[in-house]
């Protein structure tokens, strides 16, 4: 399974981001698909992630700005990011998710876009 | 909101054992999976469930939990294993859903 990030490096304040993430070797059409970020020089962040049954869960510092969406025919899975400020420079990355009773986890990641917000 | 405290470094001497912990009220519930991510790269999953490994992540990493507290051990450090090591679990409460650790700075002297 490979994932593959796509999307603009440079993206002005108050603008909205899109990224795609192309996923290859494996169906889109199970598992849940996550979006992560990682400002510079910081820790990961969970942005939110989508199952295969199209239900979603974002985080709830950035729910009034995030959708997650996927297109099975493509097997793509994409981010829209509104309202962007500085605060949203990061790299991002999609990464597949798996679970089980009790656990859960990222078994496959792209290797992460970094995205600027700067006029 | 809940979260998962991680100590920001730690440092270990070339063959010698390291536990790096995370600490969190919703390990009581999940078993956390950790993260090796050195600089430049994606995280690497390293350690799921109780104590998995993917195929290909060496034996000299393992993992544990206890009460609220996850540790993530390596048996005999490599100078390779120098990287950042984050811990994640799913959160008890609907938000944030997911949560990572701070992620913790390995040194290996």
């Amino acid at each position: 399974v490979q994932l593959q990030e796509s999307g603009p490096g440079l993206v002005k304040p108050s603008e909205t981001l899109s990224l795609i993430c192309a996923v290859s070797g494996g169906s889109i059409s199970s598992y849940y698909w996550t979006w992560i970020r990682q400002p510079p020089g910081k820790g990961l962040e969970w942005i939110g992630s989508i199952y295969y049954s199209g239900r979603t869960n974002y985080n709830s510092s950035l729910k009034s700005r995030v959708t997650i969406s996927v297109d099975t025919s493509k097997d793509q899975l994409s981010l829209k990011l509104n309202s962007l400020t500085a605060a949203d420079t990061a790299v991002y990355f999609c990464a597949r998710g798996d679970s089980g009773y009790g656990f859960s986890y990222f078994d496959y990641w792209g290797q992460g876009t970094l995205v600027t917000v700067s006029s | 909101s809940s979260e998962l405290t991680q100590d920001p470094a730690v440092s270990v001497a070339l063959g010698q054992t390291v536990s790096i912990t995370c600490q969190g009220d919703s390990l009581r519930t999940y078993y956390p999976s950790w993260y090796q991510q050195r600089p430049g790269q994606a995280p690497l999953l390293i350690i799921y469930s109780r104590t998995d490994r993917p195929s290909g992540i060496p034996d000299r990493f393992s993992g544990s939990r206890s009460g609220n507290t996850a540790s993530l051990t390596i048996t005999g450090a490599q100078a390779e294993d120098e990287a950042d090591y984050y811990c994640c679990s799913r959160d008890t409460s609907d938000n944030p859903y997911v949560l990572f650790g701070g992620g913790t700075k390995l040194t290996v002297l």
